[in-house]
């Protein structure tokens, strides 16, 4: 049962243009959500974060959006660069749960020159 | 930030072996570590939330006899892969929750580097 969906499996952005990237979930005591990106062989590092109690959520080119009542969220990369590439993971979290994340499936950024 | 280091990085080993993995956070302390694996190409799965002091929590489907862990301190959790076969080859990350950083959100876990487990 996979809570935490990206249905995007890769995703091919030019250099400069926004990067979006997607993810929709399906269990409703998610109260926090927060993305990571990921380089092969390491471990994820935290991005962005947003509570549910926003819909937005801004840091530098990185923002995250919350739709609610869709149970989507998504994530902007604006202007994308070839460092971005790498694998994003949605997560999320029930907080009050000792803070365990649930992931989502993950989406592969490949930022093209 | 803070860091969250993993020995071995890689590791080859026999079928029918035990493996031991070290997660360890280095600059803070962690009441509460996570072991997840990651299959290629596939989403993160947490395996069991390890309690210092204390027996860890196994998600449905771990096999506690099989994934022992220890986390016999502040700083430092062990996933031991006990008798692996092929089949446990996967790439296992742990995480450490900064205690005293309260849940302020998205840093409040921190990542290793993750270790990737071949079993012949």
């Amino acid at each position: 049962d996979q809570q935490v969906k990206q249905n995007s499996p890769s995703l091919s952005v030019q250099e400069g243009r926004i990067s979006i990237l997607n993810c929709d979930y399906t269990n409703s005591m998610f109260d926090y959500f927060l993305w990571y990106k990921k380089y092969p062989a390491e471990g994820p590092t935290f991005l962005i974060s947003i509570s549910s109690i926003k819909d937005k959520n801004e840091d530098g080119r990185f923002t995250v959006f919350l739709n609610k009542s869709a149970k989507h969220l998504s994530l902007h990369i604006v202007p994308s660069q070839p460092g971005d590439s790498a694998v994003y993971f949605c997560a999320a979290i029930v907080t009050g749960t000792a803070s365990k994340l649930t992931f989502g499936t993950g989406t592969r950024l490949q930022v093209t020159l | 930030g803070a860091v969250v280091s993993q020995h071995p990085s890689r590791v080859i080993c026999k079928s029918g072996t035990s493996v031991k993995i070290e997660c360890r956070s280095l600059d803070f302390q962690a009441t509460t570590m996570f072991w997840y694996r990651q299959f290629p190409k596939q989403s993160l799965m947490l395996m069991a939330t390890s309690n210092e002091g204390s027996k860890a929590t196994y998600e449905q489907g771990v096999e506690k006899d099989k994934f022992l862990i220890n986390h016999a301190s502040l700083t430092l959790s062990t996933l031991t892969v006990t008798s692996a076969h092929p089949e446990d080859s996967s790439f296992y990350i742990c995480s450490a929750r900064d205690q005293l950083a309260g849940f302020q959100g998205g840093d409040t876990q921190y990542f290793g580097p993750g270790t990737r487990l071949t079993v012949l």
